[in-house]
């Protein structure tokens, strides 16, 4: 079936820097990838949307200059959390559609960022 | 603005059992609602679908209902088994492509 893989599952970093978030799909092409931020015991929310060769989508409340996102192939999405901070530090998850219909999501494993 | 919400209260049952889960959404229905299974700090799986105009679906030991009436999807585990201890997504979907809304989910504790 198939698998999104995302690296970094875990990642801690100081105040102020960025930090990379890759999402792979690797063994299907996904021309369109979502992004989402889970805080604990809370609902998966969409960040945005990826579009290969185009400018995400983001959604209302999100800055689109603190999570930059990059979508350069049919199989790469990256995500960047610039200048972090403590409020950033959640759960992070990428999804493709699987082309099974009906916006079924394959996830990855998540990323896991703990901003000191 | 639609809401999907989940019963945050985890709920506990003996190995065995049916476990049932409830999905309430607001407004009007959506075309489609998705259940997926999250285990802790792992990406959510997807595990049924069902449209507006099916009443039930089933997949093995899941079975799913969608009530346009009490606007609510109820989920069941028949003959729970501690593996399926996990945290279960309601997600309603409204486009023909791309965004879902997702329920802050309902943690099962299955013991033996």
């Amino acid at each position: 079936g198939a698998v999104v893989s995302q690296h970094p599952s875990r990642v801690i970093c100081k105040s102020g820097t960025s930090v990379k978030i890759e999402c792979r799909s690797l063994d299907f092409q996904a021309t369109t990838m979502f992004w989402y931020r889970q805080f604990p015991k809370q609902s998966l929310m969409l960040m945005a949307t990826s579009n290969e060769g185009s400018k995400a989508t983001y959604e209302q409340g999100v800055e689109k200059d603190k999570f930059l996102i990059n979508h350069a192939s049919l199989t790469l999405s990256t995500l960047t959390v610039t200048s972090a901070h403590p409020e950033d530090s959640s759960f992070y998850i990428c999804s493709a559609e699987t082309g099974t219909g009906a916006n079924v999501l394959t996830f990855g494993a998540g990323s896991r960022l703990t901003v000191l | 603005s639609q809401k999907i919400e989940q019963n945050s209260e985890a709920l506990n049952i003996q190995e065995g059992k049916t476990a049932t889960l409830t999905c309430n959404y607001t407004n009007y229905s959506p075309a489609y609602l998705q259940w997926y299974r999250q285990d802790p700090g792992r990406g959510p799986v997807f595990l049924l679908l069902i449209r507006e105009n099916e009443k039930e679906k089933r997949k093995e030991r899941l079975k799913v209902t969608f009530d346009t009436t009490l606007k609510q999807s109820l989920f069941h585990i028949t003959a729970s088994q501690p593996a399926d201890s996990a945290t279960y997504l309601c997600a309603r979907g409204d486009d023909s492509w791309g965004k879902l809304q997702f329920g802050a989910g309902t943690q099962v504790v299955v013991t033996p």
